[in-house]
């Protein structure tokens, strides 16, 4: 069964770092591409960027380029995304998904993971 | 970046209804989009991909028609299970690019 299984929630004050992650199972992991969609408060779906576990080949939507970075450990089925500096508009779910096979849409779905910046 | 715009943006119906949801994209992106399916506090369920083809295990209420720029996911008999918000999703293109969403009520 294919699974991905992200990080908890996070608490964090604006200008700290933070690296979440999402870890793949019950497939093989560096031949899928993983991507993260974002989701702001009572708003839609927003897609930032994407990786290839298999020689961490990365892409990121402009909109993101800059602000977030992708990357992934194959030796353990693990991709994340991270910020070096977060701001209160960091604040969101999450979600990690796995593009399907020679294709760009998401076919599984991580359960997300909610980014609470506060000071 | 190609522009996806859903209709409506809130949806009443009732159980047994036959609905449909528009998706309109800025530009031709062929027969390149998928349908998502989101309940509340819940991650985004893939129901259609390449504007047609049902996703393994999806009930056959769900159907996908359209290419080019217009698009329509129908649901012929709406089920209490099916009350949430839709999404459609051009992949013709990177930025890949999400419609704003269809929230389908009770009426």
């Amino acid at each position: 069964e294919v699974q991905l299984v992200q990080s908890g929630a996070e608490v964090k004050k604006p200008g700290e770092s933070l690296k979440i992650s999402c870890k793949g199972s019950g497939y093989s992991f560096t031949s899928y591409w993983i991507g993260w969609v974002r989701q702001m408060p009572g708003k839609g779906l927003e897609w930032m960027g994407i990786i290839y576990p298999g020689d961490s080949d990365t892409r990121y939507s402009p909109s993101f380029q800059g602000q977030v970075t992708i990357s992934a450990d194959k030796s353990i089925n693990t991709a994340y995304l991270q910020w070096s500096s977060l701001k209160a508009s960091d604040t969101a779910m999450y979600y990690c998904a796995r593009r399907a096979e020679t294709t760009e849409y998401f076919d599984y779905w991580g359960q997300g993971t909610l980014v609470t910046v506060s000071s | 970046d190609i522009q996806m715009t859903q209709s409506p943006s809130t949806l009443s119906a009732s159980v047994g209804d036959r609905v449909t949801i528009t998706c309109r994209a800025s530009q031709s992106i062929s027969s390149w989009l998928a349908w998502y399916q989101q309940k509340a506090g819940k991650a985004p369920k893939l129901l259609i991909y390449k504007a047609s083809s049902l996703e393994s295990g999806v009930p056959s209420r769900f159907s996908g028609s359209g290419s080019g720029t217009e698009f329509t996911l129908t649901i012929s008999s709406l089920q209490p299970d099916d009350f949430a918000t839709y999404y459609c999703q051009q992949y013709n293109s990177v930025p890949l690019t999400f419609g704003g969403g269809t929230k389908v009520e009770i009426k």
